[in-house]
């Protein structure tokens, strides 16, 4: 079982320079999240989609766009990266029906921004 | 809003040795509350929850009882293994949003000596 695949799982940018980070689950789950994960900081909601065509934004959005492209695929831009993006980003997601449900995560995707 | 506080690590113990590690939280509605664990270059895996008052979520010889009189969901193992080595993150998810949306702590890194 697949599971949520992310890809790729090391990137290197230059500041300015734009990216698609790609996620992908094969459980039919509803909900999919964008999650970063900074030394001490815990994991901080980026952005998330409940459902097929609908995206929110979570608890820090700036300097970045989601695309729910179906109910399978959920990825991650950034338009013009910039140091303070340098972070380790999971893609998640849940069956999201009542809120009680857990989540699953990806591997990670690595990013320094230089 | 919603927040969770853990103890601040890192822990270091001794195999055999007892677990705990203190989360607290904060939440508006009647939330779900889980504990995840993440292996060295892997995403989070879920390793327990509880979905209300007085529930004793329990795997792997960890438990965690959910106490909404101290708003408290401690997780404790009665003998660690070198195996156990990794980082714990508590959280809660919000039902109200039917979104499924966690709050993270920041996490807790147990290192487990032999």
């Amino acid at each position: 079982n697949a599971g949520v695949t992310q890809t790729p799982k090391f990137q290197v940018l230059k500041t300015g320079q734009s990216m698609t980070l790609q996620c992908a689950q094969d459980m039919n789950h509803n909900s999919m999240y964008w999650y970063r994960q900074d030394p001490g900081m815990g994991l901080r909601l980026i952005y998330y989609s409940a459902s097929e065509g609908t995206t929110d934004k979570g608890e820090v959005p700036n300097g970045y766009n989601v695309s729910r492209l179906n109910k399978r695929e959920f990825s991650l831009r950034l338009e013009s990266a910039a140091p303070s993006q340098t972070s380790v980003y999971f893609c998640a997601s849940s069956s999201g029906v009542t809120g009680n449900e857990k989540l699953f995560f990806g591997s990670g995707t690595q990013l320094s921004v230089l | 809003g919603n927040s969770v506080t853990q103890m601040e690590g890192p822990v270091t113990l001794s195999e055999e040795a007892f677990l705990t590690i203190n989360c607290t939280y904060t939440a508006t509605g009647y939330p779900s509350l889980f504990w995840y664990v993440q292996y060295p270059g892997e995403g989070l895996q879920l390793l327990l929850k509880a979905t209300k008052a007085d529930d004793k979520g329990s795997n792997k010889g960890f438990e965690a009882t959910y106490r909404k009189e101290t708003t408290s969901f401690h997780l404790e193992k009665g003998s660690v293994q070198v195996s156990d080595s990794a980082v714990y993150f508590c959280a809660l998810s919000d039902r109200d949003t039917n979104a499924g949306k966690s709050t993270f702590g920041d996490g807790t890194t147990l290192t487990v000596k032999p």
